[in-house]
């Protein structure tokens, strides 16, 4: 079946610096990326997402990019801070239903 | 509001025990489902709703039940609980309309079958 995955298990960043988290998809079909922050003992929280028919995104600290060519999607966080210590999860979905698939994570551990 | 609940927080069964996920959420919310996550995994979708009266198989429901009688309450029952159904059970919700991808989650039900 089709896949999310990740490139890194786990990432450590300096405190103020930029962190880059990457994903690689399968599914060329997918329509919609999304990313997710989920602290220890928490569910999953929504970060910020993006659509198959766009490049990059930006929220408040944070941009997704997506190169659909190498079916690629990073989430890059500006000045990283001690409360962006978690597991991050990057998402696909199809056709705006329920069935996101979800990849198996990034650890986030910020370095004081 | 509170947003999504789930209880219980944790529990323990026996392999063959019964037990009913409870899931709630107060903000009118048309869509709902639950998730599994194992470790080393993503989240898994086990079943879905997307509204009162209707549910749908997601990517591992065999031994799963769901029902959804009210747009606030979305149960996960398992029948016959196995070891393999140890795991971090996550309840979520999102409004109807435009798909923006963002779920609702709540905090988590963790199952531990013996």
């Amino acid at each position: 079946g089709e896949s999310v995955g990740l490139h890194l298990p786990t990432l450590s960043v300096q405190e103020g610096d930029n962190s880059i988290i990457n994903c690689a998809y399968s599914n060329s079909a997918s329509d919609y990326f999304i990313w997710y922050k989920q602290e220890s003992g928490k569910g999953p929280q929504f970060i910020i997402d993006i659509r198959s028919n766009m490049d990059k995104r930006q929220g408040q600290r944070v941009t997704v990019l997506l190169n659909k060519t190498v079916k690629h999607l990073s989430l890059q966080i500006a000045a990283t801070q001690p409360g962006d210590s978690a597991v991050y999860f990057c998402a696909e979905n199809n056709f705006g239903n329920e069935k996101l698939t979800f990849g198996t994570g990034t650890r986030l551990t910020i370095i004081p | 509001n509170a947003g999504v609940t789930q209880t219980p927080k944790f529990q323990v069964l026996k392999t063959g025990q019964s037990m009913t996920l409870q899931c709630a959420q107060d903000m009118n919310h048309e869509y709902m489902s639950w998730y599994r996550q194992d470790p080393g995994m993503g989240l898994r979708l086990i079943h879905y709703s997307v509204g009162a009266g209707i549910t749908d198989q997601g990517e591992v429901p065999n031994g799963y039940n769901v029902s959804r009688s009210t747009t606030e309450d979305f149960p996960l029952r398992l029948l016959s609980a196995a070891p393999s159904q140890t795991s971090v059970y996550f309840c979520a919700s999102r409004p109807g309309g435009t798909w923006t991808g963002e779920l609702f989650f709540g905090e988590g039900s963790r199952l531990t079958v013996l």
